[in-house]
């Protein structure tokens, strides 16, 4: 199936760096979620965006959504040990308040804290 | 603990068996989904259900997978002839109907031999 393209791949960084990604997708997205995986669980919903230009904090999260609506990026300031994992994002291209489709998701970045 | 549960958690399977999971979603969400996610891939989506219509099938998911919501409430997935292939993490998810957030399960692992 389709899955939308994140960069990058994988990052190794030191505690306290600030971390950028980003997910791009082909087609228009008139939603786009960011969720975090931990090994062997089921992705947890970080930040949910449901307008072009829009940008969305979460605690050290901030989160915007392309003005293209083809784009998203995810930023985590002074990174601690707890947000190693994989981040993915998520696109829907369902429009908003009128029902659900289903989630489209990107292919993951993996985020490493180097001691 | 009201988040949405899978069952089993781990499940190991010998090729040409059939395997069934489980998922209950959040008591007040009228959608569930199904995805399935192979090692280093995200999730992808196989089938989502409204109340106990099943609205969407993905071309993932062939004629030896079905799935069921029978009374709107739980769900579930159930593999014919288990292939090797077939190994992964099958994720379910729930959601209200006028939101796009997404909750997820901890997930049910299978595996093939």
């Amino acid at each position: 199936g389709q899955q939308l393209n994140q960069s990058p791949q994988s990052m190794f960084i030191q505690e306290g760096e600030d971390v950028s990604m980003n997910c791009t997708s082909s087609s228009i997205f008139n939603t786009w979620l960011w969720y975090k995986q931990d090994p062997g669980e089921g992705p947890v919903l970080l930040i949910a965006l449901y307008k072009a230009g829009e940008l969305t904090s979460n605690g050290r999260l901030t989160a915007q959504f392309g003005i293209t609506r083809k784009d998203s990026f995810l930023n985590i300031s002074a990174s601690i040990p707890s947000d190693v994992g994989i981040y993915f994002c998520a696109g829907q291209a369902g429009i908003s308040n009128f029902g659900n489709e289903k989630l489209t998701f990107g292919t993951g970045t993996r985020l490493t804290i180097i001691p | 603990d009201t988040g949405v549960s899978q069952d089993p958690r781990h499940k190991i399977t010998k090729r040409g068996q059939n395997v069934t999971f489980r998922c209950d979603p959040i008591s007040e969400h009228n959608r569930l989904y199904w995805y399935r996610q192979t090692l280093g891939q995200g999730p992808e989506f196989l089938t989502y259900f409204q109340n106990e219509a099943q609205l969407e099938k993905s071309r993932l998911l062939s004629d030896r997978f079905s799935a069921e919501r029978p009374k709107g409430s739980f769900s579930t997935l159930e593999i014919q002839r288990t292939e090797q292939g077939d190994s992964a993490m099958y994720l379910c998810a729930s959601s209200l109907f006028n939101t796009g957030e997404l909750f997820f399960g901890e997930g049910s692992r299978l595996t093939v031999l």
